[in-house]
């Protein structure tokens, strides 16, 4: 069964660090557009981060811009998002999300890894 | 990036046909025919219903239907079911500058 499975939530105070990584199975992440996608507690869907299957084309949110990388390593099929100078407002669970082949759809999302930015 | 609107809540009786309407601007819902539909269960990850307003992808019942008018997408769950309690979201692209905007979601009762 295709899966993506995120890690590397956790704690973390203002202005800090963490990497958010995203393994895949079953499929070659490599063949697909991945992204990330947030939600903050009882909040909706946020897109963050997209990456382009040819790594050519990375599109950020303006709220994470500057702050946020998303990237990849086909050989470990997974992707990751760097993430900067964080701030409370980014306290949200991330999910890793498979973009469908066919417009701009996200078809495969994983169970999300919760990330608090608190002091 | 802007939102796309959503009524925050929508019900209806089992059996009954609800329709959950998503409108953006001619920059994305208006401008591409690139809307999704997300279903969400509480503490579930999104699933995804409907691609490219309005078709479905395998596993979703029939009785998930979508459609779009100018700048409003609308999605429609007829013979509506317990299980169809949910929140849903609406997703367009939006260009280069506004790559996907999600709706605000909408929760749906089956009263």
């Amino acid at each position: 069964e295709e899966q993506v499975v995120e890690s590397g939530g956790g704690l973390v105070k203002p202005g800090g660090s963490l990497r958010l990584s995203c393994a895949a199975s079953e499929f070659y992440l490599g063949s697909y557009t991945m992204n990330w996608v947030r939600q903050a507690p009882g909040g909706g869907l946020e897109w963050v981060s997209s990456l382009s299957k040819t790594n050519l084309y990375i599109y950020h949110a303006d709220s994470v811009k500057g702050r946020f990388t998303i990237s990849r390593d086909n050989a470990k099929n997974s992707v990751y998002l760097q993430m900067n100078d964080l701030r409370v407002e980014d306290t949200a669970v991330y999910y890793c999300v498979r973009d469908g082949t066919r417009g701009y759809e996200f078809d495969l999302w994983g169970q999300g890894t919760l990330v608090t930015v608190s002091s | 990036q802007s939102a796309l609107t959503q009524p925050p809540s929508a019900s209806g009786s089992p059996g009954q046909s609800v329709t959950i309407s998503c409108t953006g601007t001619s920059s994305d819902v208006g401008g591409y025919n690139f809307v999704s539909w997300y279903q969400q269960h509480p503490g579930k990850a999104p699933r995804l219903m409907i691609y490219e307003v309005d078709k479905r992808p395998s596993g979703v019942p029939d009785r998930f239907s979508a459609s779009k008018s100018g700048n409003t997408a609308s999605l429609t769950v007829s013979g509506l079911q317990a299980e169809d309690e949910a929140d849903y979201y609406c997703s367009s692209y939006g260009g280069i500058n506004n790559y996907i905007a999600f709706g605000g979601g909408t929760t749906l009762t089956v009263l």
